[in-house]
C-alpha cells in the first residue's frame, strides 16, 4: 500500500539554527500538506500547496515557514529560525487531485526538538 | 470559519461494550466530515468519512460513525470495543468550497478500552 514517508524521524536542534524537514507524499498525489501536533495538544494546520505553489496557510506559518517542492517526489518544510515552540511533531500528508471528497494520508511524522 | 469540537478528552469502556466517541462541528456550507485514529508514536490514520449519502458511515475496524446535521455532531461509535481500539481519535471537517481543502481537527479524544 502506498504510504507518505518523512524524514527525519527525529531531530534535535539549537535555538535559532535552519531546520528543513522532508517528505515523499503519495506518488500519484497532487495537493500536499503540513501539519504539527505539539505535545498533547490538537493537530494544528500549517499549509497546503497545490500546483507548486501555497495555496493556503495559516497564522503559524509565518515569514520563518516555507516549503518547497523541488524536484518530482519530494516535499519540504524549512524553518528558518527555530524557537522553543517550534517544539513539536511535524506531520506531512498528501491527497489525490482527483478525489475533491479524499481524504489525507500522513505520514508517521518528525519529531522537532529545539533546546 | 470552520471549528470542531471534541467535548470528551478521554473516554474509558470495558472490552466488549459499545462506545461513542463525540464530535460536533461549525462550518459555513456544506461538510465533509473524516475521522482518524492516531497510535502512540504514529501517524494518523484514516477510518473513515461522511460526503454525501447514506447518514450512517461505515469505516476501518469495525468502526461507523452518524452524521447528524440538525446536531451537527458526527459521533465515531462501534458495537463492541477491542483493547487493541485504545487510541487518540481525531475527528476533522472541510468544507466543500474551501480553496486550500484543509482539514480542521478537534482537540482529540483518548480512548481507553479496558480488558
Amino acid at each position: 500500500e502506498p504510504e507518505v514517508t518523512q524524514t527525519p524521524s527525529h531531530q534535535v536542534t539549537q535555538m535559532g539554527q535552519e531546520v528543513i524537514l522532508r517528505c515523499v507524499p503519495i506518488s500519484n498525489h497532487l495537493y500536499f500538506y503540513w501539519y504539527r501536533q505539539i505535545l498533547g495538544q490538537k493537530v494544528e494546520f500549517l499549509v497546503s500547496f497545490y500546483n507548486n505553489e501555497i495555496s493556503e496557510k495559516s497564522e503559524i506559518f509565518d515569514d520563518q515557514f516555507s516549503v518547497e517542492r523541488p524536484d518530482g517526489s519530494n516535499f519540504t518544510l524549512k524553518i528558518r529560525s527555530t524557537k522553543l515552540e517550534d517544539s513539536a511533531m511535524y506531520f506531512c500528508a498528501s491527497r489525490a487531485q482527483t478525489a475533491n471528497t479524499g481524504e489525507l494520508f500522513f505520514g508517521e511524522g518528525s519529531r522537532l526538538t529545539v533546546l | 470559519a470552520q471549528s470542531v469540537a471534541q467535548p470528551e478528552d478521554q473516554v474509558n469502556v470495558a472490552e466488549g461494550n459499545p462506545l461513542t466517541v463525540k464530535c460536533t462541528y461549525s462550518v459555513s456550507g456544506n461538510p465533509y466530515l473524516f475521522w482518524y485514529v492516531q497510535y502512540p508514536n504514529r501517524g494518523l490514520q484514516f477510518l473513515l468519512k461522511y460526503i454525501t449519502g447514506d447518514n450512517l458511515v461505515k469505516g476501518s475496524y469495525g468502526f461507523e460513525a452518524e452524521f447528524n446535521k440538525s446536531q451537527t455532531s458526527f459521533h465515531l461509535k462501534k458495537p463492541s470495543a477491542l483493547v487493541s481500539d485504545s487510541a487518540l481519535y481525531f475527528c476533522a471537517v472541510r468544507v466543500l468550497n474551501n480553496a486550500g481543502n484543509m482539514l480542521t481537527f478537534g482537540g482529540g479524544t483518548r480512548l481507553m478500552v479496558k480488558p
